[in-house]
C-alpha cells in the first residue's frame, strides 16, 4: 500500500525557516517524480515544488523561487521542503504527493500544516 | 503559466440528477505524444484530494462509472449522471502539459 506520511509542519514567525519532511512506502521511491502542493485556508491547489526522480533536476513556482528548497534522499525513500523567509501567504497546508507520468496524481498525503504568522 | 477556469464555482445539486463541471486552459491541453494532459479531482471536507480521472477521460481504479470525463484542446467537461451524497466536495480540474502544473479554482458540489 503506498504511504505518504508528512510531518515538520507548525507555527512559525515571518522571516523564519521551517522544514518538511515526507516518508514514503509502498512502491519503489527512486522511480518517480516527486511534488509539494499547498492548499491555503479556504483557497485552491498550488503545486509549489517538483523534483526529478534522481534528484538532479528540481522545478518552482515563482513565488517560492529562491526561498525554498525541494530535496530527496532515495536510500531513505524521503522528501524534504526547506522553507526560508516565509511569509503570511505561505500559511497553508502542505502535501506530499507521488508524481505520475502522466496517470495522474493519484498519490497524495495526510498534510502538514504550516501557519506563518507573529 | 497555464490558467484553468472553471464553471460554476457552486453547484448545488439534488441526489440522483446529474451534475456537470466546465473546465477551460488558456492554452492546449495537447501534447506532442495525442495525449490530452487534464485531470480532474475531488477534495472532500476534511481530505485530500484524490484522483478521479487522467487524461481528459479515464477513470482513476476505483472510480465510480457515475463519473466522466471528457473534451479536448481547451475545453473539458466532467459529468456525474447521477449524484450522490457521498459526491459532496470541491471538483478541481488540473493540466499536467506544462510545468509548472496549475489547478482550477475548483468547484463546490453541495447537495439540495
Amino acid at each position: 500500500e503506498v504511504q505518504l506520511v508528512e510531518s515538520g509542519g507548525g507555527l512559525v514567525q515571518p522571516g523564519g525557516s521551517l522544514r518538511l519532511s515526507c516518508a514514503a512506502s509502498g512502491f519503489t521511491f527512486s522511480t518517480y517524480w516527486m511534488k509539494w502542493v499547498r492548499q491555503a485556508p479556504g483557497k485552491g491547489l498550488e503545486c509549489v515544488a517538483n523534483i526529478k526522480p534522481d534528484g538532479s533536476e528540481t522545478q518552482y513556482v515563482d513565488s517560492v523561487k529562491g526561498r525554498f528548497t525541494i530535496s530527496r534522499d532515495n536510500a531513505k525513500n524521503s522528501l524534504s521542503l526547506q522553507m526560508n523567509s516565509l511569509r503570511a501567504d505561505d500559511t497553508a497546508v502542505y502535501y506530499c504527493v507521488r508524481g505520475s507520468g502522466g496517470t495522474g496524481l493519484g498519490y497524495w498525503g495526510q498534510g502538514t500544516p504550516v501557519t506563518v504568522s507573529s | 503559466d497555464i490558467v484553468m477556469t472553471q464553471s460554476p464555482l457552486s453547484l448545488p445539486v439534488t441526489p440522483g440528477e446529474p451534475a456537470s463541471i466546465s473546465c477551460r486552459s488558456s492554452q492546449s491541453l495537447l501534447y506532442t505524444n495525442g495525449d490530452t494532459y487534464l485531470d480532474w479531482y475531488l477534495q472532500r471536507p476534511g481530505q485530500s484530494p484524490q484522483l478521479l480521472i487522467y487524461l481528459g477521460s479515464i477513470r482513476a481504479s476505483g472510480v465510480p462509472d457515475r463519473f466522466s470525463g471528457s473534451g479536448s484542446g481547451t475545453d473539458f467537461t466532467l459529468k456525474i449522471s447521477r449524484v450522490e451524497a457521498e459526491d459532496v466536495g470541491v471538483y478541481y480540474c488540473m493540466q499536467a502539459v506544462q510545468v509548472p502544473i496549475t489547478f482550477g479554482q475548483g468547484t463546490r458540489l453541495d447537495i439540495k
